[in-house]
């Protein structure tokens, strides 16, 4: 894998579906793994980063996990609600600190 | 409001012309980004800055791209000559240190070029 690849490229779920995305990066050199929300018309909202193999992390209903070593994350929103409707980005940190993007997942939850 | 601000929100020009966007970063944070996203891609690195140096610059970053920090707090990215491949959402992010710190970014400036 040469880029940030993220899989589906967009997802339509129910109010209470729990969901998940996939983001696979090259595993060499690697720095850092973030995860970004982005709602229309809004900044992009950094959700979390991660550095070490096997790294877990939680906000609220969201979670994320990290496997450095065959380069992929997984982002899980457990019950999603319509205000979860997004793009969510992942980015693979450069050497320089710069942030190596995926298209994104965009996301639509129906109530 | 602390967050990283950017001003203008939407920039509609003609081909040809000059524009120039600025982006206020948080106050403390010494690093600060560009970025280009274009209709179906994730934003896209244009360059970087540490404090008022200017470190790296993307191939993305043509010639008539200029990008400055003078003081080390606000930057501006300027597009001499703008044409219609230029529009874009011009995203900025600020940063206190390297690859493992959280960037925080700003609303964009959505650019039109007719």
């Amino acid at each position: 894998i040469l880029n940030v690849e993220q899989s589906p490229q967009s997802l339509h779920v129910q109010e209470g579906d729990s969901t998940n995305f996939t983001c696979s990066f090259p595993s060499s050199n690697f720095y850092a793994l973030h995860w970004y929300r982005w709602e229309t018309a809004k900044s992009p909202e950094a959700l979390f980063v991660m550095t070490l193999n096997g790294d877990e992390k939680k906000k609220g209903r969201i979670s994320a996990t990290l496997n450095t070593k065959e380069g992929y994350s997984y982002l899980y929103i457990k019950g999603s609600q319509p205000e979860d409707s997004a793009t969510y980005l992942c980015a693979r940190g450069g050497s320089q600190g710069n942030l190596i993007f995926g298209k994104g997942t965009k996301l639509s939850v129906k109530p | 409001d602390t967050g990283v601000s950017q001003n203008p929100r939407h920039k509609i020009t003609k081909r040809g012309q000059n524009v120039t966007f600025r982006c206020d970063p948080i106050s403390e944070h010494n690093r600060l980004y560009w970025y280009r996203q274009t209709l179906g891609q994730g934003p896209e690195f244009l360059t970087y800055f540490q404090n008022e140096a200017q470190l790296e610059k993307s191939r993305l970053l043509s010639d008539r791209f200029s990008a400055e920090r003078p003081k080390g707090s606000f930057s501006t990215l300027e597009i001499q000559r703008t044409e219609q491949g230029d529009s874009a959402m011009y995203l900025c992010a600020s940063s206190s240190g390297y690859g493992g710190d959280t960037q925080y970014f700003g609303p964009g400036t959505r650019l039109t070029v007719l």
